[in-house]
């Protein structure tokens, strides 16, 4: 069964661009969530969808946001980039809500010059 | 979110077992512990769960203390594919935590040859 896949794996941008990521869960999977991993903040939670509802939200600006398709496909998307925005962001899914084995993809580099 | 507490590093060397310590001294009644790890380059990756009972699986055992507010992550042998950080962290099943996990800065764990 193939693992969590994210696009694209690395990604340069320009201060106040916007950038959409996408995650594509394992089959079956309809939990996804989302992390930024930095160096001097660790891993940090984004959001979590399921079945197309976010249903929890982590403490970050309203410039970042994400969504889930019918197919539990996610993307997440950050406007607006700042230079403190450059970090590691992961997604995760898991079989069901409240899973205990969350399954993560390999993350997008995200680069904001 | 209750706080998990747990050492910035540790060695080992192969073959050897290895006890990786954490502390949860406000761990509420209905916090599952969950022990990730994250090796060099990649996403994290779940590790074993427990509530109350000591478990085991394939890859390590999970002893937790009769009050909970401890627990230590075995690996048997260690070899120099678990050097990772390794991570333990609270989640509150009973809430609405769904697919929420909070990383601490967890546990750098060097495996010598």
């Amino acid at each position: 069964k193939a693992g969590v896949t994210q696009t694209p794996r690395y990604l340069i941008k320009t201060r106040g661009q916007q950038v959409t990521l996408s995650c594509s869960p394992i089959s079956g999977h309809r939990s996804v969530s989302w992390y930024q991993q930095t160096p001097g903040q660790g891993l940090q939670f984004l959001f979590e969808y399921f079945s197309e509802t976010q249903r929890n939200k982590g403490n970050f600006p309203g410039r970042f946001s994400g969504r889930q398709f019918s197919n539990s496909r996610s993307e997440m998307n950050v406007s607006t980039l700042e230079l403190g925005d450059s970090a590691l962001y992961l997604c995760a899914s898991s079989l069901v809500n409240q899973a205990h084995e969350q399954y993560f993809g390999p993350g997008t580099r995200l680069t904001v010059t | 979110d209750a706080k998990t507490t747990q050492p910035n590093s540790m060695e080992s060397n192969e073959e050897e077992p290895v006890h990786l310590p954490c502390n949860h001294s406000t761990i509420s009644g209905t916090d599952y512990i969950h022990w990730y790890r994250q090796l060099p380059s990649q996403g994290p990756e779940y590790v074993i769960h427990g509530l109350t009972s000591n478990v085991n699986n394939r890859m390590a055992s999970l002893a937790i203390a009769e009050d909970r507010k401890s627990s230590t992550l075995i690996l048997h042998r260690a070899t120099l594919r678990d050097a990772a950080v390794y991570y333990c962290i609270l989640r509150d099943s009973g809430g609405t935590s769904y697919g929420k996990l909070t990383f601490g800065q967890g546990t750098i764990l060097t495996v010598h040859p």
